[in-house]
């Protein structure tokens, strides 16, 4: 069956340009999550959203940062005003809310800011 | 406070040992899940593993199992027979809360490398 998918798989953008990432979620999944791994760093958790509830937003660096999820499936992830610093690899990821076992990671988006 | 401690940047297997990678958690919750995931080079994040808090038996899977030390709030991934495709950064990392939309906290990673 398909996967987390995300795209673009490489974005490269100039310092001050706003950008936007996609995640699409494994069908049924409830639960949404935004990481970030900066280059040979662990993940940095972003934001989740969980069903209809309100998004956990608590890990977002700067409100350049925003995130939605739209009909409970796909998210974006919007950077404005990007910087040099958020040159990273954004990593979405799933999980469906029973068995609550595993998430279910897509690819990433390697962000390259010029 | 890390809510999850991985205290070994990078460790060095030979080729057919086993090799620990250590990880200790913090949290107050009584329910919560225990993941160690995989990092290969190409980057993707694999699964391998998963301990629940009340989990009576350490969990195993194929040649990886978890010994999970739940007084001492360790959780270390054990991999027998090491392979020289085992290579790759190991993240432990865990969800507080019963059920799965909890958010996830990840450690540093270890950077394993077998040597054949």
């Amino acid at each position: 069956g398909a996967g987390v998918s995300q795209s673009p798989s490489n974005k490269v953008t100039e310092k001050g340009k706003d950008v936007e990432l996609r995640c699409d979620p494994i069908s049924g999944h409830t639960a949404l999550y935004w990481y970030r791994q900066s280059l040979g760093q662990g993940l940095e958790f972003l934001i989740y959203f969980q069903g209809n509830s309100a998004p956990d937003k608590s890990g977002l660096p700067s409100d350049r940062f925003s995130a939605e999820r739209t009909g409970g499936s796909v998210s974006t992830l919007t950077i404005q005003r990007t910087q040099q610093e958020d040159s990273a690899v954004y990593l979405c990821a799933s999980s469906p809310t029973l068995p609550a076992y595993e998430q279910y990671f897509g690819p990433g988006t390697r962000l390259t800011v010029t | 406070a890390q809510k999850i401690t991985q205290t070994q940047p990078g460790m060095f297997v030979q080729e057919k040992e086993a090799v620990t990678l250590d990880c200790t958690y913090d949290t107050s919750d009584p329910s919560y899940g225990l993941f160690w995931y995989k990092q290969p080079s190409s980057g993707e994040m694999i699964f391998l593993i998963y301990q629940g808090s009340y989990d009576q038996q350490n969990a195993t899977e194929g040649r990886y199992s978890l010994n999970f030390q739940k007084a001492r709030k360790s959780a270390n991934l054990v991999i027998s027979a090491s392979q020289l495709g085992d290579s790759a950064m190991y993240f432990c990392a865990m969800r507080e809360g019963p059920v799965a939309g909890n958010q996830f906290y990840f450690g540093t990673g270890t950077s394993l490398t077998v040597i054949p």
